[in-house]
């Protein structure tokens, strides 16, 4: 079945330091891929998607590229700010007969110091 | 304002005692799905429902109950809840399922719950 592995947490950086988590998926066919976040007492909120191979999903300075040949889809930021503490899944989203599933990573906590 | 509501959002109950969730958008949303989140394990489907009238069981059905008796609902119901139903429940829409895997989901608050 499909799977999303995304790097342990939790993530610790300090304000303008460059940020990297890492996400690898098992699907069959074309899936889409998404990151959500997850703010303290909050719903999740898409923050970026790619829907075919070598797109780029960008958003608030978060970037990430689907990679068909490495089955990954990577978030990085350049310079983290403590409004960006979260938690960030990496999810996945197959057509056909998966009737629209979203399969989510375990998350990675994301604190962000000044 | 395009949302996805819940309620409650906490909840606190018994082992065995019957409770619902309720779950309601107002995007004229055909999908809407019901998750779980527990530590360590990110989210898991509980069951989806792709129009109305039309429900399906996810990853981890077992100890709950949907119905869609209307596009805009689509409610979760806990027969006999037990302890290891204690989690946080998210409910999740998008506009349609088939053909069309990179539709957004939008996620509910949440609803978190704790059976004594």
């Amino acid at each position: 079945g499909d799977s999303v592995t995304q790097m342990e947490g939790p993530v610790t950086l300090s304000e303008e330091a460059f940020l990297t988590i890492n996400c690898t998926y098992t699907a069959t066919g074309y899936p889409s891929l998404f990151w959500y976040v997850q703010y303290p007492g909050e719903g999740l909120q898409l923050l970026l998607k790619a829907t075919k191979a070598d797109d780029k999903g960008s958003n608030k300075g978060f970037e990430a590229t689907y990679r068909k040949e490495t089955t990954s889809f990577h978030l990085e930021k350049g310079s983290v700010q403590v409004s960006d503490s979260a938690v960030y899944f990496c999810a996945l989203r197959a057509g056909g007969t998966s009737y629209g599933k979203l399969t989510f990573g375990q998350g990675t906590i994301l604190t962000v110091h000044p | 304002e395009a949302q996805v509501t819940q309620n409650p959002r906490y909840l606190i109950t018994v082992t065995g005692k019957k409770l619902t969730v309720t779950c309601s958008q107002n995007m004229n949303h055909e999908y809407m799905s019901w998750y779980r989140q527990d530590p360590g394990l990110g989210l898991r489907q509980i069951y989806y429902s792709m129009n109305v009238e039309v429900t399906d069981k996810g990853d981890v059905p077992e100890g709950y109950k949907v119905s869609r008796k209307e596009k805009r609902n689509f409610p979760l119901i806990l027969e006999s809840p037990s302890p290891n139903q204690t989690s946080l429940y998210f409910c999740a829409s998008s506009l349609e399922a088939i053909r069309t895997a990179h539709n957004e989901q939008f996620f509910g608050p949440g609803t978190r719950l704790t059976v004594l």
